[in-house]
């Protein structure tokens, strides 16, 4: 067990809805990492936040946006879902200044 | 731009034997590098990490991994290898380099060991 908790663990939806897909990262830990896991793209960083601001942007489609509130959990949203968005979302947290990185049990999101 | 790719995206081995997992790396800076394990439905675990200390890195559950800086190349090693090894490996590299930002990840070698 990292210490990093997701929810949902799995989730099931339509094309053109919307979800939301929640991290609690390790106590004490102020970097949030998101990451989208799929067959054909692999292991692709998406977006960070550090202390509630956003810090860096990876290959975040413009319909996915994340957010970190003040007791430091963070969510990712995404909308006007597709198909190909079907994929493992990973949240991964860190102590700052040091770039161990632990990593959720991930999400399993399927768009139908 | 740093980037990481893995040689072999399947390899196998019997029970007992030597596993080598290969990852070579592009850094335009002194890289962080990591391996991770995925076993079946579950989440990242950080095997082992190269921070510019020691070359040679122990790790968990018997894995260690060499930074060669002339080679580029930062291989993962288990001398014998266990059934509980079955698993999916990642190596990564810090985006940006030292100890902030994101990983880059290789596209994955899946272990498969035989009895």
């Amino acid at each position: 067990d990292s210490g990093v908790t997701q929810t949902p663990k799995h989730l099931i939806t339509a094309t053109g809805q919307r979800v939301t897909l929640r991290c609690s990262p390790r106590s004490g830990d102020l970097s949030v990492y998101w990451y989208q896991q799929s067959l054909d793209q692999g292991l692709q960083f998406l977006i960070q936040y550090y202390n509630g601001e956003e810090r860096a942007k990876g290959n975040i489609l413009e319909r996915f946006s994340a957010q970190q509130f003040p007791d430091l959990h963070s969510e990712l949203n995404l909308s006007s879902l597709e198909l190909g968005d079907s994929a493992l979302y990973f949240c991964a947290s860190s102590v700052p200044g040091y770039n161990e990185q632990f990593f959720g049990p991930g999400t399993r999101l399927t768009v139908l | 731009a740093q980037s990481v790719t893995q040689l072999g995206s399947h390899v196998s081995v019997s029970e007992g034997a030597l596993v080598l997992l290969r990852c070579n790396y592009s850094s335009s800076v002194p890289p962080y590098l990591f391996w991770y394990v995925q076993y079946p439905n579950q989440g990242l675990q950080l095997l082992l990490k190269y921070t510019s200390a020691a070359t040679l890195v122990k790790g968990i559950n018997g894995f260690e991994a060499e930074f060669k800086k002339s080679e580029t190349s930062f291989h993962l090693t288990k001398p014998s290898a266990h059934m509980s090894d079955a698993a999916e490996y990642f190596c990564a590299v810090s985006a940006y380099g030292g100890s902030q930002g994101n990983l880059i990840f290789g596209k994955g070698t899946k272990l498969s060991v035989k009895p």
